[in-house]
């Protein structure tokens, strides 16, 4: 158990709803990043929230957004979801500001299944 | 945007067997790698963090080693053992990517008893 809690473990939905999935980091971590794995891709990085401001942005796309939370935890927001969305959600959070050298510690993730 | 190798794609050993697989990852701009496993059901697990060229990080019967120069690390199990079956990740991170990291395809590892 790495310490970072994510909700839903599940999700099914349909075409063009919008879900939102919640992270909440490891006690004392600033940092939280989203990560997406889908079935014909690897593990691919959304973004990066620290203390509470973006800080940097992977491949994600329009219709996703997030956003970190005074109390550090933090929301990705998915919309007008795809059949392509369907798809692995973690969240992992670090100590500080996301330094190259500094670990990630990975949640147990969403699994998303958009019908 | 990195481009991140790993070999093989899977792996079968018996248990007791030693392996290794290798990450490869572009040499400029690089700052640190990164080593998961990831097994099945489960969140990726940090296994080790290396930076300095010949670096050589050590997890009971895990090792792994770094050489930034030409840009590749490899993973080593010693004695294999059914629980050691996982996906092996590498992550390579620096430069502009910063804490971004860029996760290879991973060796999938299947240790039989």
């Amino acid at each position: 158990d790495s310490g970072v809690t994510q909700t839903p473990k599940h999700l099914i939905t349909a075409t063009g709803q919008r879900v939102t999935l919640r992270c909440s980091p490891r006690s004392g971590d600033l940092s939280v990043y989203w990560y997406q794995q889908s079935l014909d891709q690897g593990l691919q990085f959304l973004i990066h929230y620290y203390n509470g401001e973006e800080r940097a942005k992977g491949n994600i796309l329009e219709r996703f957004s997030a956003q970190q939370f005074p109390d550090l935890h933090s929301e990705l927001n998915l919309s007008s979801l795809e059949l392509g969305d369907s798809a692995l959600y973690f969240c992992a959070s670090s100590v500080n500001s996301g330094g190259a050298s500094e670990t990630q510690y990975f949640g147990p993730g969403t699994r998303l299944l958009v019908l | 945007i990195l481009n991140v190798e790993q070999s093989p794609q899977s792996l079968h050993v018996q248990e007791g067997d030693s392996t290794n697989f290798t990450c490869s990852f572009p040499s400029s701009n690089f700052y640190a790698l990164h080593w998961y496993r990831w097994e099945t059901a489960k969140s990726p697990e940090a296994l080790f963090v290396m930076t300095l060229n010949g670096d050589e990080k050590k997890k009971g019967r895990i090792s792994a080693t770094l050489n930034t120069k030409e840009g590749y690390s490899y993973l080593y199990i010693k004695g294999s053992q059914p629980e050691d079956s996982a996906t092996y990740l590498c992550a390579p991170s620096g430069g502009t990517s910063y804490g971004k990291l860029t996760f290879g395809q991973g060796t999938i590892l299947t240790v039989h008893p």
